[in-house]
């Protein structure tokens, strides 16, 4: 079992609707997490980190942490074109690097 | 806050010669900095951590006499890949930690590398 699991997609989903983006993790001693958007071509760049059970709002974006299922998710409300990106999940596993272990990414395309 | 610079943003050298690659924290001091490499459509895998003052650690199978890592200062790391060759061809990027005392870890925009 890889150590943070995402759904490779593409999701499609269509413009201003919600967007749900899912990832599970299998150190069950992990604590922090992370939501990373990578353009085609660009580093990574932050969008939301999150460490306590329960849902986090930052304007569009919701990240939401279940410790007991081991599953983190990221919600773009009123999705645009410009949110079009591949979206990386990542963890700060308990064993393991030092640095956060990240998932292979899930390409998410919004259509116009 | 938290701006991370890497320098070249790319680079392409001949098979066998060596490419330093800078990264740097410009506003904040980075005890931990990150190497990742990353190929076509693959994820991001981590190469090493670099910690100010002492020996980079490094992940299995990375080859540490060819990927020195040198981390001398709080706002600076850099990448040497020695002895080049095309399958070495890739995006590296490089990410600090803002503080120890958490693990959000901010990118710098990346050097695409290209051995011919």
């Amino acid at each position: 079992q890889k150590e943070v699991e995402q759904n490779s997609g593409p999701l499609s989903v269509p413009e201003g609707a919600i967007a749900s983006l899912n990832c599970t993790y299998s150190d069950r001693g992990s604590q922090s997490f992370f939501w990373y958007r990578q353009y085609s071509g660009k580093s990574p760049e932050l969008i939301m980190f999150i460490y306590s059970n329960g849902d986090k709002e930052d304007g569009r974006f919701t990240a939401q942490l279940n410790k007991a299922s081991q599953y983190v998710s990221l919600l773009i409300r009123d999705s645009q074109p410009s949110d079009s990106a591949t979206y990386l999940c990542a963890a700060k596993l308990v064993r393991g690097a030092d640095g956060l272990t990240f998932g292979k990414g899930t390409h998410l395309i919004i259509q116009p | 806050g938290a701006v991370v610079s890497q320098h070249p943003s790319w680079v392409i050298c001949k098979s066998g010669t060596s490419v330093k690659i800078e990264c740097r924290s410009l506003d904040f001091q980075a005890t931990t900095m990150f190497w990742y490499r990353q190929f076509p459509k693959q994820s991001l895998m981590l190469m090493a951590t670099s910690n100010e003052g002492s020996k980079a650690t490094y992940e299995q199978g990375v080859e540490k006499d060819k990927f020195l890592i040198n981390h001398a200062s709080l706002t600076l790391s850099t990448l040497t890949v020695t002895s080049a060759h095309p399958e070495d061809s890739s995006f590296y990027i490089c990410s600090a930690r803002v503080q120890d005392i958490s693990y959000e870890q901010y990118f710098g925009p990346g050097t695409r590398l290209t051995v011919t």
